[in-house]
């Protein structure tokens, strides 16, 4: 399975402001996907981001809070915009494995805003 | 998304008993069902999966039973170990070329005591 890294690893945001998280893969991967944990939770899809395209979002997810970039096969980053509290959650990323539907999640960014 | 329904939502098991978790999905077009354990500050990790010609999968001390008829699938841990100590949960999708874009059941907490 792939080794998955994110950054930052938690962070503590004010309300109106945006995150940046950053998801870096050690192998060249097709799919790439972006999932939400809110607290105590399970884990919902935001979006899949592939290479060379659009991200594609998932109902209740748009592109204006969550602006998505893919620049190439090993990396992606999800963008938290204007920030509230209700965004407090772990966002993971997740790659899909050269055998098709095995998927595997990075450690997660813990997102707290006040 | 389509729903798939977990339970229970927690489970306390002594040392050396049987773990079972119980998942539901409505949507007939799935066609992979992973189990992921999730440990307190990590990503979910790919315990095992199912395709939907198979009724059983056993890797270790973890079997899933695959009942299509019923659309119902279970994890069981046989010889539970306090290490076993999470949070797991099913999901479901349909593998696509576009991408295996998983539905996650809401969790079941488990403690396994020594």
């Amino acid at each position: 399975s792939a080794v998955i890294s994110q950054k930052p690893s938690r962070d503590i945001c004010q309300r109106g402001t945006s995150l940046t998280i950053q998801c870096q893969v050690d192998s060249q991967v097709t799919m790439m996907f972006w999932y939400r944990q809110q607290p105590g939770q399970s884990l919902t899809l935001i979006a899949t981001a592939n290479q060379g395209s659009e991200a594609t979002y998932e109902s209740g997810f748009v592109i204006d809070k969550f602006p998505i970039s893919r620049p190439n096969l090993t990396f992606s980053t999800l963008t938290v915009s204007n920030m509230s509290p209700e965004d407090s959650s772990i966002y993971l990323c997740s790659v899909e494995g050269l055998a098709g539907g095995s998927q595997y999640f990075g450690p997660g960014t813990r997102l707290t805003v006040l | 998304q389509q729903q798939v329904k977990q339970s229970p939502q927690s489970l306390i098991v002594q040392k050396g008993g049987i773990s079972i978790i119980n998942c539901a999905y409505e949507n007939t077009a799935f066609d992979y069902f992973p189990w992921y354990q999730q440990f307190p500050g990590k990503g979910p990790a790919l315990l095992i999966a199912i395709r939907p010609d198979v009724s059983e999968k056993k890797e270790g001390r973890f079997t899933i039973s695959f009942n299509k008829s019923a659309k119902q699938f279970s994890l069981h841990i046989m010889d539970s170990q306090p290490g076993d100590s999470a949070t797991y949960f099913c999901a479901a999708s349909v593998i696509k070329a576009a991408g295996n874009k998983l539905t996650f059941g809401g969790g079941t907490r488990v403690l396994v005591k020594p």
